[in-house]
């Protein structure tokens, strides 16, 4: 079956340290991979996307890189705010017919201190 | 600005009432997606229609009840619900396969049963 496994949390930094959030993932044929977030309140917002092997995947300073190798898609990013903190959910998607099938990690909660 | 419109925001009922979910999208999605979100938890699918079929019912009780009549809309029918199923309901939805395009998000409506 399909699986995603990304880093417990909470993860606690100050403002503009280095943020990595681990995320593997065990799936049938080819997936894209996806990093979500959701503040509270709110629903899910895409934060980045790779389709396929070596892509990376970037957005409003995170980055990801969809590994075939080692079957990874960590989010970083180089220097974290405040406004940063959410939950970030990592993601597979594979499609059937006329419809997405995704698979959600169990989402990494995210705390930026002043 | 969230393309996936859902109402209401915020809703409690008793175990005794019927009651409505709505979602709406006007980007021409062909599939559409209700989740249940508890705190802390990634969203679990519940319904998948794809061109105004139902396509996944993810053993979902039948005191939840989907319905779509048409491209645009998806309403989530609740009777008789439990304590158990106060949670957000999330609405998703997205484009006809072939495209790389994931799924949008509406924000959710939280759902209370007293």
């Amino acid at each position: 079956g399909n699986s995603v496994t990304q880093m417990e949390g909470p993860v606690t930094l100050s403002e503009e340290a280095f943020l990595t959030i681990n995320c593997t993932y065990t799936a049938t044929g080819y997936p894209s991979l996806f990093w979500y977030v959701q503040y509270p309140g709110e629903g899910l917002q895409l934060l980045l996307k790779a389709t396929k092997a070596d892509d990376k995947g970037s957005n409003k300073g995170f980055e990801a890189t969809y590994r075939k190798e080692t079957t990874s898609f960590h989010l970083e990013k180089g220097s974290v705010q405040v406004s940063d903190s959410a939950v970030y959910f990592c993601a597979l998607r594979l499609t059937s017919g006329g419809y997405q099938k995704v698979t959600f990690g169990t989402g990494t909660k995210l705390q930026v201190i002043p | 600005d969230t393309e996936v419109t859902q109402t209401p925001k915020h809703l409690v009922m008793g175990m005794t009432n019927k009651k409505s979910l709505k979602c709406e999208q006007h980007m021409g999605h062909r599939a559409m997606y209700w989740y249940k979100q508890k705190a802390k938890k990634p969203p679990e699918l519940m319904f998948v229609y794809s061109y105004e079929k139902l396509s996944i019912n993810e053993s979902v009780p039948s005191r939840f009840s989907p319905e779509c009549p048409n491209s645009s809309l998806l309403n989530l029918h609740l009777h008789a619900l439990q304590p158990e199923d106060s949670a957000l309901y999330l609405c998703a939805s997205s484009p006809p396969a072939g495209t790389d395009q994931p799924q949008h998000f509406g924000d959710g409506t939280r759902l209370s049963i007293l």
